[in-house]
């Protein structure tokens, strides 16, 4: 399979602490991409790294890349309630055939920031 | 306001009816695509388009049906072969470039009866 795979499945923590989210794939990629979303809505681009980047930064979110393991990882710090979502990685490989990359996403992890 | 809507949010359907999902974009994106999630499971890519009047089926396109007529719309017919619709289906669009970044729609979930 091309697509994705996160780990843990859910992560429980407190605010303020620290979160770390992890992700495998199999196959060469364009670009990977992480995801958030909220119970029962669609899901909103956090971050975007490309094959050639190693770390990449956006706000209170890191991401790193490790194109020799094939994964990657979300680190969220001073997390807060808000933070209470789920996050999926989603991989960018060509389609064959086609021009168009394909998404592949995880089945994302379960991040539960307690008050 | 710019964005990506789908209509309805909530749909029942009872087995052996066809149901038409809307999706529409005023962000000017040439790729369109849709998706299912079932509980607990990422997203599943049952469709997509790369251009106005066509599309190519994605991982599970059995069951289902699109046109693209025009660049805002995408809609998802989910059809009576489809064997166990019920789902929370989302729809994306994307400038095109397949590197892109995708946006999504809020999602329509879908109970068969």
């Amino acid at each position: 399979s091309q697509q994705g795979e996160e780990d843990p499945q859910a992560l429980s923590i407190q605010e303020g602490e620290n979160a770390t989210m992890n992700c495998s794939y199999k196959t060469s990629i364009n670009n990977l991409q992480w995801y958030r979303q909220n119970s029962g809505r669609g899901l909103v681009h956090l971050i975007l790294i490309r094959s050639n980047e190693r770390e990449k930064h956006s706000g209170r979110l890191r991401v790193t890349l490790d194109t020799s393991k094939k994964s990657s990882s979300l680190l969220i710090t001073a997390s807060r309630a808000a933070d209470t979502a789920s996050y999926f990685c989603a991989t960018v490989s060509p389609d064959r055939g086609s021009t168009l990359g394909r998404l592949y996403f995880g089945r994302g992890t379960q991040l539960t920031v307690w008050p | 306001d710019g964005g990506i809507t789908q209509s309805p949010k909530y749909l029942f359907r009872k087995e052996g009816q066809n149901v038409t999902l809307s999706c529409e974009q005023n962000l000017n994106h040439d790729a369109m695509y849709w998706y299912r999630q079932d509980p607990g499971q990422g997203l599943r890519l049952i469709y997509y388009s790369q251009i106005v009047n066509d599309f190519q089926k994605g991982d599970i396109a059995e069951g289902y049906s699109v046109s693209r007529e025009k660049k805002e719309s995408f809609p998802l017919t989910v059809t009576s072969a489809q064997k166990n619709p019920t789902a929370f289906y989302l729809c994306a669009s994307s400038r095109g470039q397949g590197t892109d970044t995708q946006y999504f729609g809020p999602g329509t979930r879908l109970t068969v009866l």
